[in-house]
């Protein structure tokens, strides 16, 4: 049973680019999350997918932005690149429902340097 | 808001000593509890959770129980080994906030053989 898979594991980009981080989530699950976890710190909560919708969303500008794909695969697009914005980010799957059991597998990340 | 508060780091301890990592919480409603780990260059591994009040939650020699009335979730082991050496993250989830977690800062754990 796969677990939650991330691609690419590294990137390097530089300020201004655009880029896109792909996240699998582990099967059986039809919710996607992604956070950002800067140096040092406690991840932070970015926005979640369900149903191919933007579901909720934490305090990011608009620069970030996602998609999810039918087969719940989702990417994060991140515009207009800062320095600010490297980090590690972090992609987890749920199973949405009452009857889940509140638990979010998360993936092994993509570290992304901005130069 | 909802928030996750636990105690600041580095912790370094000898190889068998006992561990403790206190965690607070403040949540609107009844939330999920957790304890993540983070190894050096790692994504997040699930350590343990506990769902409801008194509930404890175990695995790998690791312990923490939910307690409602301090809103608290130490991490606790009673006999730590080098391969604990890790970043552990406390952290919530709340049903009516679809299950995203709010994690606190971490605290790294350093063991010395």
């Amino acid at each position: 049973d796969a677990g939650v898979t991330q691609s690419p594991t590294h990137l390097i980009k530089t300020r201004g680019q655009q880029v896109t981080l792909r996240c699998s989530p582990k099967s059986g699950h039809d919710t996607v999350s992604w956070y950002q976890q800067a140096l040092g710190q406690g991840p932070q909560f970015i926005f979640q997918y369900y149903e191919e919708e933007e579901r909720q969303r934490g305090n990011f500008p608009d620069r970030f932005s996602g998609h999810q794909f039918p087969n719940y695969s989702s990417e994060l697009n991140v515009n207009a690149l800062l320095l600010g914005d490297s980090a590690l980010y972090l992609c987890a799957s749920s199973l949405a429902g009452r009857g889940s059991k509140n638990i979010q597998y998360f993936g092994a990340g993509t570290r992304l340097s901005v130069l | 808001g909802d928030s996750v508060t636990q105690m600041e780091g580095p912790v370094t301890l000898s190889e068998e000593a006992f561990l403790t990592i206190n965690c607070t919480y403040t949540a609107t409603g009844y939330p999920s509890l957790f304890w993540y780990v983070q190894y050096p260059g790692e994504g997040l591994q699930l350590l343990l959770k506990a769902t409801k009040a008194d509930d404890k939650g175990s695995n790998k020699g690791f312990e923490a129980t939910y307690r409602k009335e301090t809103t608290s979730f130490h991490l606790e082991k009673g006999s730590v080994q080098v391969s604990d050496s890790a970043v552990y993250f406390c952290a919530l989830s709340l049903k009516t906030s679809y299950d995203k977690v709010i994690f606190g800062p971490g605290t790294s754990l350093s063991v010395i053989p």
